[in-house]
């Protein structure tokens, strides 16, 4: 079955504590993106990455680091949280992007929250 | 980059009704005009997509409609179901074609008995 696996699905963690949320996709596709969604605020874009060891940042990326070493995972890290980053976490991923736009593929979320 | 407006937030109608999204968006060069839908405690899914080569496209009770001079594009939703109570997403490409989807705020589509 075709799909995108985050972990963990929820997180309640403190401030500074360094953490990672996984991201995994079966379907060998070059794109993949992080996404925080915020009541009132939709989906904004974090990082991005076109393909392996090739990553960029998206309209929010303050606060957060990714890697993209092999092609299926994309985690995102945040090296020390604040409670700002406390959101709605989404994975995505697709064969090709920009112009060229196909179906993305989301993950299940992961609710984070920083106390 | 590229702006996409969505409205309503909100959308209450009773079921049997017809239900219309729309949504504006700002690069004329966009191509590609997809609508996601987001269940409770799920990720957002495609239910449908339009190119910039067609002015509408329909996958049964589901449409959207493209207007390319105007840069608007509506999901229509006939003969609604509780099924269809969820949080619907449009998007369109960033501008400068390499970072994806652009998505609107959504609109949360409420079906009443």
């Amino acid at each position: 079955e075709a799909q995108v696996t985050q972990n963990p699905r929820y997180l309640i963690t403190v401030t500074g504590k360094k953490l990672t949320v996984t991201c995994s996709q079966n379907m060998n596709h070059e794109y993949m993106s992080w996404y925080r969604q915020d009541p009132g605020l939709g989906l904004r874009q974090i990082y991005y990455s076109m393909n392996v060891e090739v990553t960029d940042k998206g309209d929010v990326p303050e606060g957060y680091k990714v890697s993209r070493k092999e092609k299926r995972n994309f985690p995102l890290i945040l090296e020390s949280p604040s409670p700002n980053q406390t959101s709605l976490y989404f994975c995505a991923s697709s064969l090709s992007f920009g112009r060229r736009n196909t179906e993305a593929f989301f993950g299940q979320g992961t609710r984070l929250t920083v106390v | 980059g590229e702006n996409v407006e969505q409205h309503p937030s909100t959308l209450s109608v009773q079921e049997g009704d017809s239900a219309v999204i729309k949504c504006t968006y700002s690069d004329s060069a966009s191509n590609y005009f997809p609508w996601y839908k987001q269940e409770l405690g799920k990720g957002p899914q495609l239910i449908i997509d339009i190119r910039s080569n067609v002015g509408e496209k329909k996958d049964q009770r589901i449409a959207v409609t493209l207007n390319k001079t105007a840069k608007h594009f509506s999901l229509h939703i006939t003969e609604t179901q509780p099924e269809d109570s969820a949080v619907y997403f449009c998007a369109a490409p960033a501008e400068g074609g390499a970072d994806g989807l652009t998505f609107g705020k959504g609109t949360h589509l409420i079906i009443q008995p």
